[in-house]
């Protein structure tokens, strides 16, 4: 099976921007969403489809992808966005694989 | 409204093996494969396979092959995950989740709770 590899931690300061990336071979033919994932709670949809934004997230938060890397860029940071993030793919047989995580500190 | 409820936490010894249910409710069972995922403490997400739950095929994670079994009980709308042959490395919280059926690209779009398994002796 194969891995997506993030950073495992990313920190800055309110009103910067966070880049929070997810590599792997396979993503060059993969579509690839990134979940928001806070302590006891479910994770939610932040970006889908490399790009798409759902309804209801902020318009800082957007997605962008090139070759086998995809990346989660948060404008504007807020305290509220402390949290993990993790990428997620699928090939085409069905296999799912979940991005190593990485937790996004807001100094 | 849609909802996964998953059965309660389990305390498992090493070598034993452990059933976890999850109930769905609100939707048409057919339309969404199950998966079912872990977390192990300080871990990221971990995929263990999926069901659909129409005609009861699966998909397995190489990692868990052999190890693993996925079930569905169409009149119960309930899928099941069994692991066997625990040890210490399989304490996590075992949680299940939704995908359109047929559609690799779709997103969880649905959680379960959570069930925590401790494996302990």
């Amino acid at each position: 099976s194969y891995e997506l590899t993030q950073p495992p931690s990313v920190a800055v300061s309110p009103g910067q921007t966070a880049r929070i990336t997810c590599s792997g071979d396979g993503l060059a033919k993969q579509l690839t969403h990134w979940y928001q994932h806070r302590p006891g709670q479910a994770p939610v949809v932040i970006i889908y489809r490399d790009s798409e934004r759902p309804s209801g997230i902020p318009g800082r938060f957007s997605g962008s992808s090139s070759g086998t890397t995809v990346t989660l860029t948060i404008n504007e940071v807020q305290a509220e966005d402390e949290a993990d993030y993790f990428c997620q793919s699928a090939d085409h047989t069905g296999i799912y694989v979940f991005g190593s995580g990485t937790k996004l500190t807001v100094l | 409204q849609d909802q996964l409820v998953q059965s309660g936490a389990e305390v498992v010894k090493p070598g034993a093996s452990v059933r976890i249910s999850c109930k769905t409710s609100g939707y048409t069972f057919t339309k969404f494969f199950i998966h079912w995922v872990r977390q192990a403490p300080g871990q990221g997400l971990e995929w263990l396979g999926w069901i659909n739950p129409g005609i009861g095929t699966t998909k397995y994670s190489q990692s868990f092959q052999g190890r693993v079994s996925i079930t569905r009980d169409t009149s119960a709308t309930t899928s099941y995950m069994e692991l066997r042959s625990l040890t210490s490395e399989d304490t996590a919280l075992y949680s299940c989740a939704r995908t359109q059926a047929f559609n690799y690209d779709s997103v969880f779009d649905l959680w379960g709770q959570g069930t925590l398994v401790t494996v302990s002796s």
